[in-house]
């Protein structure tokens, strides 16, 4: 199965910063990576598909990009609602798999 | 507007099974692949599997083989996942989650979520 390995575990930001999140996959996923968001309490949102094309009604402030094994999702301009847990998901191979998670917690 | 309404909440003995449902409106649910994912506590999730309605059609994570069995009904547009044998590591919250497209695992409309809970 491929690996995904998702860092920072959690991260602390202030309102109006820019964050960064990687993946970082045990092979070339081709950019088959997509990226998810997750309140508390809530079901996973679709924020990211292909590792840079954003799904319909997701704010722009949300940006993916990458290639090969390296993959990252950044958030510019925090506002207090993207506080949450952000997960990637590979779909490039079965079985699919998500990474870890990275909680962002917002000053 | 798509919705997916999952069943309740369920307390089960080590060793039975238990079948919870999703039933989706405000779309073509023989259109769509649905699929199934698994949260445990601490967050880890795990990609189930995969059913499409229009045919039957199924595909697992080999790792849920004879441990999950997807099924759907057309007539009440409504997925089933049945978990067998269940043990304490069962115990999660359990997503359907509609897929965008075949063979992409871009879910864009999510279930509630259940909550399964294996003790005696």
């Amino acid at each position: 199965d491929i690996q995904m390995t998702q860092s920072p575990a959690s991260l602390s930001a202030s309102l109006g910063e820019t964050v960064s999140i990687e993946c970082l996959a045990s092979e070339d996923i081709y950019n088959n990576l997509a990226w998810y968001q997750q309140k508390p309490g809530k079901s996973p949102q679709f924020l990211i598909y292909y590792a840079s094309s954003l799904q319909d009604g997701v704010p722009s402030r949300f940006s993916g990009s990458g290639s090969g094994t390296q993959y990252s999702l950044k958030i510019n301009s925090l506002e207090s609602e993207d506080a949450a847990t952000y997960f990637c998901l590979q779909d490039s191979e079965y079985p699919w798999t998500f990474g870890g998670g990275t909680k962002l917690e917002l000053k | 507007q798509v919705q997916l309404q999952q069943s309740g909440a369920e307390l089960v003995k080590p060793g039975s099974s238990v079948k919870i449902s999703c039933k989706a409106s405000g779309y073509t649910f023989t259109s769509y692949d649905m699929h199934w994912i698994k949260q445990q506590p601490g967050n880890g999730l795990e990609w189930i599997g995969w059913i499409y309605p229009g045919n039957g059609n199924t595909k697992y994570n080999q790792k849920f083989n004879g441990k999950a069995t997807l099924t759907a009904d057309k007539s009440s547009s409504t997925a089933y996942m049945q978990l067998s044998s269940l043990t304490s590591e069962d115990s999660a919250v359990y997503f359907c989650a509609r897929g965008t497209g075949p063979y992409v695992g871009y879910f864009d409309y999510w279930g509630q979520g259940v909550m399964v809970t294996v003790s005696s």
